[in-house]
């Protein structure tokens, strides 16, 4: 196992139009979090997921914002209705635990024009 | 809500010298972990500290965990070039996640 991937690196975007990123997780971590982070900030909390049940959600998500993950595998994050304030670094990351450190993927650059 | 504040954010240091990062949260975790990121790069886990008193110690770095005073440190020891990076602690919340400080940006000059 690699590691976790997301897919795409970079996107660019219009304002407006819809987007959906893709985070492969180490696969018996059954642990996945997606985290947004901006330039010179930390990554801040999206949404976890416990298996394939999306257990929590940030109150600061919009509804634009929604996130699946069946079958406990690869998780999707799907942003509607783009606006430049969107712009930034999605994270990905799995673990096996609360105990344990949680690894990152490379993150998808989103770039909102 | 759960606030995570670190100090300093910037720290430019000379290498051989010692230094510590402080990392101050406002409610009750029992977990906090510690992770570098390198410029244009992702996240790595540094140290995953678990009970009030901890201590865990990778080559230079040392972290510790003080739950009562809900803080937590990261010594630098004897600083190399190597360590250039931003570190960021991050608080367990709510039994699920993890919740980041804004990072400290370390430059460690010679």
């Amino acid at each position: 196992d690699t590691g976790v991937s997301q897919d795409p690196r970079h996107k660019i975007t219009k304002r407006g139009q819809n987007v959906t990123f893709r985070c492969d997780p180490i696969s018996e971590h059954n642990r996945l979090y997606w985290y947004r982070q901006t330039l010179g900030q930390g990554p801040e909390f999206l949404t976890y997921f416990q298996n394939e049940a999306q257990l929590e959600k940030s109150r600061l998500l919009s509804d634009r914002f929604s996130a699946e993950r069946p079958k406990g595998s690869f998780s999707t994050l799907e942003i509607q209705r783009t606006e430049q304030g969107d712009s930034a670094m999605y994270l990905c990351a799995s673990s096996l635990g609360w105990g344990m450190g949680a690894f990152f993927g490379q993150g998808t650059r989103l770039t909102v024009v | 809500e759960l606030k995570v504040e670190q100090n300093p954010l910037f720290l430019s240091m000379q290498e051989g010298k010692n230094y510590t990062i402080y990392c101050n949260y406002s409610t009750t975790s029992d977990r906090l972990y510690w992770y570098r990121q390198d410029p244009g790069k992702s996240l790595e886990s540094l140290f995953v500290l678990l009970s009030n008193g901890a201590v865990k110690q990778e080559g230079r770095l040392m972290a510790s965990l003080d739950t009562k005073a809900r803080l937590s440190t990261l010594h630098i020891t004897a600083a190399v070039h190597d360590l250039s990076a931003t570190y960021f602690c991050a608080v367990g919340y709510n039994n699920n996640d993890m919740r980041f400080g804004a990072g400290t940006r370390l430059t460690v000059k010679p």
